[in-house]
């Protein structure tokens, strides 16, 4: 189908400790971005990854794109409370609009719980 | 700058009745998005536009209707409303660039449907 798989679906951490979610398609990627929506608010954009083994750093976030294309990971080290918060990868679908696109789906998430 | 506002922001309907939820952006962008969220069940797109003009379904469109007559505004339309419409719905935004666009949320409307 067109979803893409996200585990684990919750993840509780005591401060301090990493954090992985992962993202998987039985379909190859064209692209794939990460959200971030704290508890009662909007999804907020992270980064968006476009190339085979791709891998870029926001400070203690980490987000890798696999050489198949197929799944990502977004890894957090030394988890903090303000980390806390349900992470979304999303995947593009190309449309006949001239090639641009603005259909994207949403994973499933991964609600990141963090005891201080 | 505005950027995405949606309203009302809470709203409870009887079932049956009709209501329509507003989006509006002041970023110029030609792509806006509607989207329901569930527990467990992630962000789910309904109908999408790339333009004025132009709408299209996503993966849940059945029971609401969207127009886009101009740039700025996107209105999704529940025609008669069901509790399984109950839910928290995001509209979205982002320019057209083909490479790949950041899309910008609005702060959500909460639907209660009884």
């Amino acid at each position: 189908g067109q979803q893409v798989m996200q585990i684990p679906q919750y993840q509780h951490v005591q401060e301090g400790e990493d954090f992985t979610t992962y993202c998987n398609s039985s379909t190859t990627l064209s692209n794939i971005q990460w959200y971030k929506q704290r508890p009662g608010g909007h999804p907020v954009f992270l980064i968006q990854l476009v190339k085979s083994g791709e891998v870029k750093k926001q400070k203690r976030l980490t987000f890798q794109f696999g050489e198949a294309k197929k799944n990502s990971s977004l890894h957090i080290t030394a988890t903090q409370t303000t980390d806390v918060g349900t992470y979304f990868c999303a995947r593009y679908f190309n449309l006949n609009y001239g090639g641009a696109t603005n259909k994207l789906i949403f994973g499933t998430g991964t609600l990141l719980a963090v005891q201080p | 700058n505005a950027g995405v506002t949606q309203t009302p922001k809470f709203q409870v309907l009887k079932t049956g009745q009709s209501m329509t939820l507003q989006c509006a952006q002041d970023m110029n962008h030609e792509y806006m998005s509607w989207y329901r969220q569930d527990p467990g069940m992630g962000l789910r797109l309904i109908h999408y536009s790339v333009g004025a003009g132009i709408t299209d379904q996503g993966e849940v469109p059945n029971g609401y209707n969207v127009s886009r007559s101009t740039t700025e505004d996107f209105p999704l339309r529940l025609l008669s409303a069901a509790p399984s419409q109950t839910s928290v719905y995001f509209c979205a935004s982002s320019s057209n660039r083909i490479s790949g666009n950041t899309i910008y949320f609005g702060e959500g409307s909460w639907l209660t449907v009884v």
